[in-house]
């Protein structure tokens, strides 16, 4: 069974642009977890999608945004980038109360 | 707001040492706990998962404990290799809707 998958692996952008990350969950799992690790920090829930829907969102901006499509998977999209949103972004998928981690986009911003 | 503590940030010990990380967590109403391990700029490996009725899971030389009334669990490797080394992450799922990390202890086990 395959597991949770992000791309790209990294990421380089200049502060400004936007920058687009992708997640497909394992095959089942209809939620979509996304976390944010930055450097000294831990891990800080960002977004959660369910059946198409954000069903809740942590404490970020609204330029931290995405969506989820009818196969599951999700785009996050971080709009208008600052140099402290370089991090490692991991999404997750879950099914009942256990989530699964993918490999993480490691996202740097210039 | 649940809040995740885990004792000690950095550890390092000689190769074949038993050890003990330790998490606490503000607020004990908690479905589960769960224990991963993340190597330098990867993702995250689940080691155990306790769910909040069980006391203890173990996998090989890996030991979990969950106290939950006094909002603790440590983690308890026996005989630790070199390739035990890298941050273990612990995580609580309460009745929100994502998980709460810790912010990791760094191991490193010397040959």
């Amino acid at each position: 069974e395959a597991g949770v998958t992000q791309s790209p692996t990294h990421l380089i952008k200049t502060r400004g642009q936007q920058a687009t990350l992708r997640c497909s969950p394992i095959s089942g799992h209809t939620s979509v977890y996304w976390y944010q690790q930055a450097l000294g920090l831990g891990l800080q829930f960002l977004l959660w999608y369910d059946e198409g829907e954000e069903r809740n969102r942590g404490n970020f901006p609204p330029r931290f945004s995405g969506r989820q499509f009818p196969n599951y998977s999700s785009e996050l999209n971080v709009n208008a980038l600052e140099l402290e949103d370089s991090a490692l972004y991991l999404c997750a998928s879950g099914w009942g109360e256990t989530q699964y981690f993918g490999p993480g986009t490691r996202l740097l911003v210039l | 707001k649940q809040e995740v503590t885990q004792i000690p940030a950095a550890l390092s010990v000689p190769e074949g040492e038993n050890l003990v990380l330790n998490c606490s967590f503000t607020d004990s109403a908690i479905y589960n706990l769960q224990w991963f391990r993340q190597d330098p700029g990867k993702g995250l490996t689940s080691l155990l998962l306790i769910q909040s009725s069980q006391r203890e899971q173990t996998s090989g030389r890996l030991n979990a404990s969950l106290d939950k009334s006094s909002g603790r669990s440590t983690l308890y490797i026996a005989a630790s290799q070199p390739g035990d080394s890298a941050t273990y992450l612990c995580a609580v799922k309460d009745s929100g809707y994502a998980l709460n990390f810790g912010k990791g202890t760094s191991l490193l086990v010397t040959p």
